[in-house]
């Protein structure tokens, strides 16, 4: 156990839809990333929040966007879903935002559109 | 990004050692190199990271070529357990970004 939460486990949902994951950080972690993955793109950086702040991007569509709340606990909101959002979406953190400290993996949303 | 080079696949037996080999030619000064994988239908697990000198926790070994531009992931003793991908990634040590995965190495223990 990574000390890292999502939820939901799963999601279902059409196209056209709006859905919103949700990530609670290690205790004591500050920065919060997000991750997809897809069986064509591999894993793949989304965005990353540092207490509270955005501190990067990577390839984020428009359609997608994320907060980090003053709890530290963070939300990806995804927006007018296609098909091939379909992926598994994974949220990470870490103690601070750089190399200097490993990042810890949450169990994932598989998020399904159809 | 700095890019790594693994070799697609690797097997060995159970309770037997395994080296893991990564290339990174174009490592910069500031890039820590860091180690995860990822077991079937699980999120990437955090193995080990270093900068310049070895580092050994209960998980493997990283071993780190003077010039920084290998570096190699040891298991000491591999179970079933350990059968995933592994990727080993640079990262900036002061950077804001996150990590790039490459295909990493899917690495099958033999029983």
């Amino acid at each position: 156990d990574s000390g890292v939460t999502q939820t939901p486990k799963h999601l279902i949902t059409a196209t056209g839809q709006r859905v919103t994951l949700r990530c609670s950080p290690r205790s004591g972690d500050l920065s919060v990333y997000w991750y997809q993955q897809s069986l064509d793109q591999g894993l793949q950086f989304l965005i990353q929040y540092y207490n509270g702040e955005e501190r990067a991007k990577g390839n984020i569509l428009e359609r997608f966007s994320a907060q980090q709340f003053p709890d530290l606990h963070s939300e990806l909101n995804l927006s007018s879903l296609e098909l091939g959002d379909s992926a598994l979406y994974f949220c990470a953190s870490s103690a601070t935002g750089t190399g200097t400290y490993e990042q810890y993996f949450g169990p994932g949303t598989r998020l399904t559109v159809t | 990004d700095a890019k790594t080079t693994q070799p697609n696949s690797m097997e060995s037996n159970e309770e037997e050692p395994v080296h893991l080999p990564c290339n990174h030619s174009t490592i910069s000064g500031t890039d820590y190199i860091h180690w995860y994988r990822q077991l079937p239908s699980q999120g990437p697990e955090y193995v080990i990271h270093g900068l310049t000198s070895n580092v050994n926790n209960r998980m493997a070994s990283l071993a780190i070529a003077e010039d920084r531009k290998s570096s190699t992931l040891i298991l000491h003793r591999a179970t079933l357990r350990d059968a995933a991908v592994y990727y080993c990634i640079l990262y900036s040590g002061g950077g804001a970004d996150g990590l790039t995965f490459g295909k990493g190495t899917h690495l099958i223990i033999q029983p």
